[in-house]
């Protein structure tokens, strides 16, 4: 069974600080994806990572994914208050095929 | 705006009874999943449907059932309501090898 374990579960930073979120999966998968969810929404996709050594970055987040060591990490650079929200990391079970299994989330909090 | 709808958004029932939430996807979407979101969890994964067929299920019970239509829409039943199937009910939907994009999710209550 594919578990998919985040770390921190909390993390609350200053604003222009930096920090790094963790994901790691027990099986194999070159799938990756991370996603942002703000209170009572919905989930909004952020990053697909389709392969190992993948780096994506949009703004102040920065996602990489390695297959061998079964981990991604979602970095954050120079925080800011719009960032706040719970960031989920999802593994694709099924190939191709979004049969994703996400991890327990990361509530993060900007403080000015 | 991801063009994937689901109603209604929030609803509430009793225990023992049943619901039917609804989703509509883009044209051309002929994969659809259902996820289960419980209060401070992850998305769980129900199940999936492939042109009209499931394609894939999680570890939900019978219980649980769905339907898919040719015209891209899709429901989720659950029958006999208990009190834990409380949560946020999300559908995603995506073209064959495209983008997934989930739907804005009902909130159901059992009481």
């Amino acid at each position: 069974e594919l578990k998919v374990e985040q770390n921190p579960l909390f993390l609350s930073m200053q604003e222009g600080k930096n920090y790094t979120i963790y994901c790691n999966y027990s099986t194999t998968s070159d799938r990756l994806y991370w996603y942002r969810q703000d209170p009572g929404k919905s989930l909004e996709s952020l990053f697909v990572l389709l392969s190992n050594g993948a780096v994506k970055q949009e703004g102040r987040l920065m996602a990489s994914l390695d297959t061998k060591a079964r981990l991604s990490t979602l970095h954050i650079t120079a925080a800011v208050h719009d960032l706040s929200a719970t960031y989920f990391c999802a593994v694709d079970s099924g190939g191709s095929n979004y049969k994703l299994t996400f991890g327990k989330g990361t509530l993060l909090t900007v403080n000015p | 705006e991801t063009g994937v709808t689901q109603s209604p958004t929030h609803l509430i029932k009793t225990r023992g009874q049943q619901v039917t939430l609804r989703c509509s996807s883009q044209s051309g979407h002929n994969t659809v999943s259902w996820y289960q979101q419980a209060l401070g969890q992850g998305p769980q994964f129900i199940f999936q449907y492939y042109r009209e067929e499931e394609n894939g299920r999680g570890n939900f019970p019978p219980r649980f059932s769905g339907l898919q239509f040719p015209n891209y829409s899709s429901e989720l039943n659950v029958n006999a309501l208990e009190l834990d199937d409380s949560a946020l009910y999300l559908c995603a939907s995506n073209p064959p090898r495209g983008t997934q994009y989930f739907g804005p999710g009902t909130r159901l209550l059992v009481l």
